[in-house]
């Protein structure tokens, strides 16, 4: 089974912080991708990888960045959290188009 | 942009009920996913169904992709199956989700 791995289940951070959420996968897939999800608004794509070094911007990438060193890593930076960044991220992985989501960060900024 | 519609928003079923979740796309995609998540906001992929039909246990989805729908079967429904369900679909890896439809199954 694909098992893929967010540091933490839940966060509380404060404006102005500078903010790492990671994700790892075991399963050397090529893809991964980081989504936030709001009452009402559903998933919507952050940033994904095709490859090691290499991102994409989704439909929302505005205060946020990314980082992929490692074929297994995926960083979700946040340059300076601001409270409308309150929200459910997940991270997730693909092989062949299927993708596998992380248990998801619960982040709240105050 | 792709749109993704997914109907009905909500729904009650009675445990042992069958039902049917739809899924409209405003244009074509080559990659459908069906989807899952339970109350503990866990998101569990369901079928990877771009055109066809699958099945796995009591859960079964058919993608008519000219006609740029896709179904999923719920049948013999446990509390259990509640949650949201999901579809999203797109080009590649790059997914659009629609709003979900949220199942609730009473004992």
């Amino acid at each position: 089974d694909v098992k893929v791995t967010q540091s933490s289940r839940y966060l509380v951070k404060r404006t102005g912080e500078k903010v790492f959420l990671e994700c790892v996968q075991d399963m050397d897939h090529e893809n991964m991708f980081w989504y936030r999800q709001d009452p009402g608004l559903g998933l919507r794509l952050i940033y994904f990888s095709y490859d090691v070094k290499m991102k994409e911007k989704g439909d929302i990438p505005e205060g946020y960045s990314v980082s992929r060193e490692k074929k297994e890593r995926f960083s979700l930076i946040l340059e300076s959290a601001s409270t409308n960044q309150t929200s459910m991220y997940l991270c997730a992985s693909s092989f062949e188009g299927t993708q596998h989501f992380g248990d998801g960060t619960r982040l709240s900024i105050l | 942009g792709i749109q993704v519609e997914q109907s009905p928003p909500d729904l009650i079923l009675q445990e042992g009920a069958n039902s049917t979740l739809r899924c409209n796309f405003s244009d074509s995609v080559n990659n459908l996913q069906w989807f899952h998540q339970n109350p503990w906001g866990q998101l569990i992929n369901l079928f990877y169904i771009p055109s066809g039909t699958k099945q796995n246990g009591r859960l079964s989805a058919t993608t008519v992709a000219t006609e740029r729908y896709s179904l999923l079967y719920i049948s013999s429904s446990q509390t259990t199956d509640s949650g949201v369900y999901f579809c999203a679909g797109g080009s590649q890896g790059n997914l659009i989700f629609g709003k979900g439809t949220k199942l609730s199954v009473k004992p």
